[in-house]
């Protein structure tokens, strides 16, 4: 168990709608990270939080937003959901600004049928 | 860019036989070096990490040499077991930024 709550685990939806994913960092971890796990692209690096603030974007669609609140969670919001945004969505924490050891949540499976 | 390429799966072996996963990078300055595991059904988790040219990282009885004469990073075991089945990322970041960048993954199965 690395510490790192992601919820929910499984979530089905359509075509146009709008999904929130809850990620629960390590204790006293300031960092967060979200990662895209689909079958053709692998690992893509979405964004990070460090203490409430944005700190780095990665290949993140315009439909896509995330936000880390005062208590640290952080939630990433899916809107206009497309076939091709089904896949594992991966919360990372870590104590720091600059990623060293990530520690890793199971996962948010999402299917858009 | 900074990138990753991993040997492509799946690697399927023999319970104790020698396991060799290679790792390639491509970065802006000097990179720390890493090889996460992701077991089935569960999020990755850290296997080894080495942060300057020459460090070996160890653990469970893995090992990865950072070589950066030939910007690789190797995951080598002496005899894996069928408790080693997973998929295997390698992975980089560059001094002070904020991400991690993986590689593909390699899947690895060992049969009984």
């Amino acid at each position: 168990d690395s510490g790192v709550t992601q919820t929910p685990k499984h979530l089905i939806t359509a075509t146009g709608q709008r999904v929130t994913l809850r990620c629960s960092p390590r204790s006293g971890d300031l960092s967060v990270y979200w990662y895209q796990q689909s079958l053709d692209q692998g690992l893509q690096f979405l964004i990070q939080y460090y203490n409430g603030e944005e700190r780095a974007k990665g290949n993140i669609l315009e439909r896509f937003s995330a936000q880390q609140f005062p208590d640290l969670h952080s939630e990433l919001n899916l809107s206009s959901l497309e076939l091709g945004d089904s896949a594992l969505y991966f919360c990372a924490s870590s104590p720091w600004d600059a990623a060293g050891e990530l520690f890793f949540g199971e996962g948010s499976r999402l299917t858009v049928l | 860019g900074n990138s990753v390429t991993q040997m492509e799966g799946p690697v399927t072996l023999s319970e104790e036989a020698f396991l060799t996963i290679n790792c390639t990078y491509t970065a802006t300055g000097y990179p720390s070096l890493f090889w996460y595991v992701q077991y089935p059904g569960e999020g990755l988790q850290l296997l080894l990490k080495a942060t300057k040219a020459d460090d070996k990282g160890s653990n469970k009885g893995f090992e990865a040499t950072y070589r950066k004469e030939t910007t690789s990073f190797h995951l080598e075991k002496g005899s894996v077991q069928v408790s080693d089945s997973a998929v295997y990322f390698c992975a980089l970041r560059i001094q002070g930024a904020q991400k991690l960048v993986f590689g593909q993954g390699t899947r690895l199965t060992i049969n009984p």
